[in-house]
């Protein structure tokens, strides 16, 4: 069964703590992608990864980290420096544009609350 | 800042009709993409359309792209009740090879 799997579904963090959301992908995709959505508005890029061990920084990383040790795993730490992190996260990946293919598959969102 | 806007916010139509959404951009685009999403789900993939293409189908969904208007629009036919979802387009500029920039949606009701 092939597809994209984010946990935890749900998640509460106090104020002051760093927590790690988990995304994996079994697709073979190279391209990888985090992005935070709010009430009522669209998707906003906070990091995304064109192949292992490499990643940029898109529209609001700031209070973000990520890593991408393995090709099939593309976790993201929300810092304390994240002023208001409470949102849905939306990981998501793609073929990789160096095949021509630029469709993205999302996994099923974490919701992150801040107490 | 967002690339794609679309239009209406919301729509609210009866099963069998038409439901037609538009999205405009701002820069050169690559390709242009629309997403649909259940409410607290993710997102799933519909359509892409490249910038030399001007009209694509798939299935109930009829999607058009005017790069001289920077805008396209996305029609699905005889709606059902299980196309309530919002939908999103997303463009991919000529500069910013694989990294989408999502509208902020427009959430579709289709009525029994």
């Amino acid at each position: 069964d092939g597809g994209i799997t984010q946990s935890p579904k749900y998640l509460f963090r106090k104020e002051g703590q760093n927590v790690t959301l988990s995304c994996e992908q079994n697709l073979n995709h190279d391209a990888m992608y985090w992005y935070r959505q709010d009430p009522g508005q669209g998707l906003r890029l906070i990091y995304y990864s064109q192949i292992v061990n490499d990643f940029q920084k898109g529209d609001i990383a700031e209070g973000y980290s990520v890593s991408r040790e393995k090709k099939e795993s593309f976790p993201l730490t929300v810092t304390s420096a994240q002023k208001n992190p409470t949102a849905f996260y939306l990981c998501a990946s793609s073929i990789g544009v160096g095949q021509g293919r630029y469709e993205q598959f999302f996994g099923p969102g974490t919701r992150l609350t801040v107490l | 800042s967002q690339q794609g806007e679309e239009d209406p916010q919301a729509l609210s139509i009866q099963e069998g009709e038409n439901a037609t959404m538009n999205c405009s951009y701002k820069t050169s685009i690559n390709n242009l993409q629309w997403y649909r999403q259940n409410s607290g789900r993710g997102l799933v993939h519909l359509i892409l359309i490249r910038s030399n293409e001007r009209e694509k189908h798939s299935g109930r969904l009829r999607v058009t792209l005017d790069t001289s208007k920077k805008s396209s629009s996305l029609l699905i036919t005889a709606s059902r009740a299980a196309d309530t979802a919002s939908y999103f387009c997303a463009t991919m500029t000529t500069d910013s090879w694989g990294k989408l920039q999502f509208g902020a949606g427009t959430q579709v009701v289709v009525t029994p």
